[in-house]
């Protein structure tokens, strides 16, 4: 089983700011099945990027998802007030697991 | 627009059954491979069970294989998830979420409902 490993388990940063979010995986994903999703409290996830850099319909510029093999980033260009929540990145390429997700709070 | 709807969930003695229901609209249902994913409270996503279109492709997370089944009637745009041998740490919220593609279960997943909650206690 693939374990995805995300960092940091918090991130405080300010609207306006850039954030940076990182998930590392155990083993290679192959062909770069990697998936990004956003989850506000109390709602279910959405899916933010998939395929590593793809975003998802509807999904704001501002998200960019990057990396291949075991390292991956999704980074949030300037924060707005709606993006402060969960993120969680999910692998595809070897069954489907998740990894622990990434709080981004407001400073 | 695409509408996932659970149902069935509840509160449930260890060791008894539940069987869940996700009720798919505005999208194609038997072109889909379809999926339950859970989180228990407080916690992460874990992905629980995987259908494809046909049903030709089945699979389970290993701390529900045996236990779980999961199923789909195409005539009634249905998912289903019938679970036995329920064990406290089954407690989560159920969602059903749907696969961008049909005939393999490893995908992201672009829709999701929004969740119906099993708690297993005495």
């Amino acid at each position: 089983e693939i374990v995805l490993t995300q960092s940091p388990g918090t991130l405080s940063l300010s609207p306006g700011e850039r954030a940076t979010l990182s998930c590392r995986a155990s083993q290679s994903v192959s062909s770069s099945y990697l998936a990004w999703y956003q989850q506000k409290r109390g709602q279910a996830p959405r899916l933010l990027i998939y395929g590593a850099s793809s975003r998802a319909t509807g999904i704001p510029d501002r998200f960019r998802g990057s990396g291949s093999g075991t390292d991956f980033t999704l980074t949030i260009s300037r924060l707005e007030p709606e993006d402060f929540a969960v993120y969680y990145c999910q692998q595809y390429g070897s069954s489907l697991t998740f990894g622990g997700g990434t709080k981004v709070e407001i400073k | 627009e695409v509408q996932l709807v659970e149902s069935g969930g509840g509160l449930v003695q260890p060791g008894r059954s539940l069987r869940l229901s996700c009720a798919a609209s505005g999208f194609t249902f038997d072109d889909y491979a379809m999926h339950w994913v859970r989180q228990a409270p407080g916690k992460g996503l874990e992905w629980v069970s995987g259908i494809t279109w046909s049903s030709g492709i089945i699979d389970y997370a290993d701390s529900v294989k045996g236990r779980f089944t999961i199923s789909r009637d195409n005539a009634k745009n249905s998912l289903y998830l019938q679970m036995n041998s329920l064990r406290p740490e089954d407690t989560a919220l159920y969602y059903c979420a749907k696969a961008p593609s049909g005939s393999y279960l490893e995908s992201s997943f672009d829709y999701w409902g929004q969740g119906t909650l099993v708690t297993v206690s005495s």
